[in-house]
């Protein structure tokens, strides 16, 4: 167990819909980052918030965003679900930024599926 | 970020030291190798990483070559626990995100 924590566990949403993902990061961590994990493939970045700032963004769409909170918690918000959104979305948190950044600790995820 | 190349797939036996290749023959000097796991239905779980020395943790041996084109990450006792998929990872430290490029990895099952 890592101590990162993602809610819901599964989610199920309608094409054109929105939704909310939610991360609460391992205590003392102030870096999280968002991974999107289609069925077969590896995960794949979206983006990373730094002390309640983006601080880099994979190749997503602006209608995938993210929001970072004082306790370091964090949402990802997808507007205008679309079916190729249906994944594991992976919460990571990690220390600060420089080299302590890539040992991310990744939470269980939240499966959506879009219909 | 320098490619890597993993087998697709491995088996192991219970108890025997499971040896899991990567070549990243266009690696440049400043690049990391790191390793990373994902056993079924859990995120990813941070192995070991290095740069050009063999390093060792509780969990595993990074063997990286004299000419750092290729690495072997080696779990010296495989357990059933160890059945997952393993991610080798080259990066670069920045200061532009610290994002994690996976590549499909190795399947490793280890068998009774």
């Amino acid at each position: 167990e890592t101590g990162v924590t993602q809610s819901p566990t599964h989610l199920i949403k309608t094409r054109g819909q929105q939704v909310t993902l939610r991360c609460s990061s391992q205590s003392g961590h102030n870096t999280v980052s968002w991974y999107q994990q289609a069925l077969g493939q590896g995960p794949q970045f979206i983006f990373q918030y730094y002390r309640e700032e983006e601080n880099g963004r994979g190749n997503f769409p602006p209608r995938f965003s993210g929001l970072q909170f004082p306790n370091y918690s964090s949402e990802l918000n997808v507007n205008a679900l679309e079916l190729d959104d249906s994944a594991l979305y992976l919460c990571a948190s990690s220390l600060g930024t420089g080299v302590s950044s890539y040992e991310q600790y990744f939470g269980p995820g939240t499966r959506l599926t879009v219909t | 970020d320098a490619k890597t190349t993993q087998p697709t797939s491995m088996d192991c036996a219970e108890g025997r030291a499971a040896n899991l290749p990567c070549n990243h023959s266009t690696i440049s000097g400043n690049e990391y190798v790191y390793w990373y796991r994902q056993i079924h239905s859990q995120g990813p779980q941070y192995i070991i990483h290095g740069l050009k020395n063999n390093e060792t943790n509780e969990m595993a041996s990074l063997i990286i070559t004299e000419d750092r084109k290729s690495s072997t990450l080696i779990l010296p006792h495989a357990t059933l626990r160890d059945t997952a998929v393993y991610y080798c990872i080259v990066l670069l430290y920045s200061n532009s995100g610290y994002a994690l490029n996976f590549g499909k990895g190795t399947s490793l099952l280890v068998t009774p």
